[in-house]
């Protein structure tokens, strides 16, 4: 089956702008996570989507990131403004059920995002 | 909330040895515990999981251990290659929501 896709791959942009992601999951797979991965670290959970509700968000910083998975399939992830701070890899992952402790995680490519 | 403590940091091995990682958490209701693999530029793949009714489920060469009282697991690899030179991250499921460690960096020399 095909896996997580996402795109762009890379990114560069400057402090300040804004910058977007888009991350097509797993098909008929229920569950999406978007994690940030700075560099060696592990993946932080910033959001989760049940289909297109949130089921978490508690770390998401939402003065300037935002998300949404309107129709319950794709999804986007939009930093604006982006800090320095934001540089990092950004994971979508999906999962077949709703989330539940049985349901294996399968990760995207990721997006790296520089910021300068 | 849940906390994962990973360890060591950075393994050195040379081909053919046996590696061992260990992870503790804190959230005594974590009930699901798996094992990413990611290789430099690439996405973290699950090579093995766990849950909390299991002590032990082991995959060829890789095989991952839980002690749910001590709250501690470990992910031990025998017959290493070079090929298994990447990050490790354990991780630990709580509430629908994983949390993950801060990596193990395994370096195989041949």
């Amino acid at each position: 089956e095909a896996g997580v896709a996402q795109s762009p791959r890379y990114k560069i942009i400057e402090k300040r702008q804004s910058v977007a992601f888009w991350c097509n999951p797993i098909s008929g797979h229920a569950t999406l996570y978007w994690y940030q991965q700075i560099l060696g670290q592990g993946p932080k959970l910033l959001i989760q989507f049940q289909n297109n509700g949130v089921v978490d968000d508690s770390q998401l910083p939402k003065d300037r990131f935002s998300a949404e998975r309107l129709k319950g399939v794709d999804s986007t992830l939009k930093i604006q403004p982006a800090k320095l701070e934001d540089s990092a890899v950004y994971l979508c992952a999906s999962a077949q059920g709703a989330g539940g402790s049985t349901d294996t995680q399968y990760f995207g490519p990721g997006t790296r995002l520089t910021v300068l | 909330g849940e906390n994962v403590e990973q360890h060591p940091s950075t393994l050195s091995v040379q081909e053919g040895d046996s590696a061992v990682i260990k992870c503790t958490y804190s959230d005594s209701a974590s009930n699901y515990f798996p094992w990413y693999k990611q290789e430099l530029g690439k996405r973290p793949q699950l090579i093995i999981d766990i849950r909390s009714n299991v002590g032990e489920k082991k995959d060829q060469r890789i095989a991952v251990t839980l002690n749910k009282t001590a709250k501690h697991f470990s992910l031990h690899i025998t017959e290493t290659q070079p090929e298994d030179s990447a990050v490790y991250f354990c991780a630990a499921k709580s509430f629908q929501k994983l949390v993950f460690g801060t990596g193990t960096r395994l370096l195989v020399s041949p």
